[in-house]
């Protein structure tokens, strides 16, 4: 089985311009996690998708948005970017039979840089 | 509150050497705990799981024991190996609607390995 996919791997962006982020979940997993990862935090969830509907959500501003698709696949989006949200974006695919109580398997991450 | 990444704790071992990682846990309704492995440039690496209902799993050269009592999760690593050397975090699932896909963080580790 192929793992999970994050595009793209690495982005530059400017502060106020917006981005799209993508994971493609291992085939077959029903549901995906997206987290900001960065050095002062750590790895903080930002929300969950389960056919195509949004479970959870974690402490993020309004800035930070998701959808997911009919094939599983999900897309985060954050706009009016601000210095502070540089960070590695990862993605985890989650087989969404057990109610939450699954294993993560992570992708390699986006890391975003905001100049 | 979300995991803190400022100060990680380190952990310096000769090759062959037997390690323990340490984490405690806050919340008394977790019932999930995970075990990851992040290396330089990659996403979190799944090494091993334990329920609740459990006080210890053993995988390959991994043992994972949940003292409940004392809020309390450790890694034993047999026989480490220069390719252990990462970070390791250990994350915890709530129990409850509220709980789907978030996994909360610890700090995570620094264990680094001497050959």
């Amino acid at each position: 089985k192929a793992g999970v996919t994050q595009t793209p791997r690495y982005l530059i962006k400017t502060r106020g311009q917006q981005v799209t982020l993508s994971c493609s979940p291992i085939s077959g997993h029903r549901s995906v996690s997206w987290y900001q990862q960065t050095p002062g935090q750590g790895l903080q969830f930002l929300f969950e998708y389960f056919s195509e509907t949004q479970r959870n959500k974690g402490n993020f501003p309004g800035r930070f948005s998701g959808r997911q698709f009919s094939n599983s696949r999900s897309e985060m989006n954050v706009s009016t970017l601000e210095l502070g949200d540089s960070a590695l974006y990862l993605c985890a695919s989650i087989p969404g039979s057990s109610g939450g109580k699954e294993t993560q398997y992570f992708g390699p991450g986006t890391r975003l840089l905001v100049l | 509150g979300e995991s803190v990444g400022l100060h990680l704790p380190t952990l310096s071992v000769q090759e062959g050497d037997n390690s323990i990682i340490n984490c405690a846990y806050s919340n008394s309704a977790s019932d999930y705990f995970i075990w990851y492995k992040q290396e330089s440039g990659k996403g979190p690496q799944f090494i091993i799981d334990i329920r609740s209902n459990m006080d210890k799993r053993q995988g390959q050269r991994v043992t994972v024991l949940l003292n409940k009592t004392v809020k309390h999760l450790s890694l034993q690593i047999a026989a480490t190996q220069p390719g252990d050397s990462a970070v390791y975090f250990c994350a915890e699932n709530r129990a409850g609607g509220t709980s789907y896909g978030k996994l909360t963080f610890g700090q995570g580790t620094i264990l680094t390995v001497h050959p």
